[in-house]
């Protein structure tokens, strides 16, 4: 089956600093892995998808993910943190034998500060 | 350009009362799948339709209904409430089945739902 692990509740990173958030992944066959960004009482925002290609994912808001096959792990990185970046941050896998369903990871919060 | 439109975005309800979340979505996308959001456990699925006509269980589809009215439309009934039903609920939607298998969902602003 289908699964993504993110392995921490919350990261906290200085406002200019570079940030990291881990997602880890075990599927069967080619992983199609995505990440979304949720801001307070809001829906759920795409930020960036890995398919196939480059391992280097970029998406919005100067978002970019690696894809690491050897180690199973698709990180969401970002070269200098903004305040506004604030928010809680899914990792998703596509659930190969649904119609399109994504299987979540829990989420990790991410706190910058000035 | 409204996307995925969720009504109502907050519910109160009594233990065994009944209510219908309703979805609409206006990019011609074929999937459609109602959440629920639930602290510290992510996104879990209830139901899912492949397409118009057709609707499948997910994770946790106890005690819901779905019907998937038209292609546009997509909502989730509780018969009868309880308060482990108490969540955020998303719909969300997707071109997947329309040659974009790899299509990202598209996400509702949620509906809050409290079951007292």
């Amino acid at each position: 089956a289908q699964s993504v692990a993110q392995p921490e509740d919350q990261v906290n990173v200085a406002e200019g600093n570079p940030l990291t958030v881990k997602c880890t992944y075990s599927v069967s066959g080619n992983p199609y892995l995505f990440w979304y960004v949720q801001y307070p009482n809001r829906g759920l925002q795409f930020l960036l998808k890995y398919i196939t290609g480059d391992n280097l994912v970029k998406g919005s808001y100067g978002f970019e993910a690696e894809f690491n096959k050897s180690q199973t792990s698709f990180h969401l990185k970002k070269p200098s943190a903004l305040v506004s970046d604030s928010a809680l941050y899914f990792c998703a896998v596509r659930d190969g034998g649904s119609q399109g369903n994504l299987i979540f990871g829990k989420g990790t919060k991410l706190s910058v500060k000035p | 350009n409204a996307g995925v439109t969720q009504t109502p975005k907050f519910q109160v309800l009594k233990t065994g009362q009944s209510m219908t979340l309703q979805c609409a979505q206006d990019m011609n996308h074929n999937s459609m799948y109602w959440y629920r959001q639930d602290p510290g456990m992510g996104l879990r699925l209830i139901y899912y339709s492949a397409s118009e006509g057709t609707t499948d269980k997910g994770e946790v589809p106890n005690g819901y209904n779905v019907s998937r009215l038209n292609k546009r439309e997509f909502s989730l009934r509780l018969e009868s409430a309880a308060p482990s039903q108490t969540s955020v609920y998303f719909c969300a939607s997707s071109g997947f089945g329309r040659g974009a298998a790899t299509g990202e969902l598209f996400f509702g602003e949620g509906s809050r739902l409290t079951v007292l």
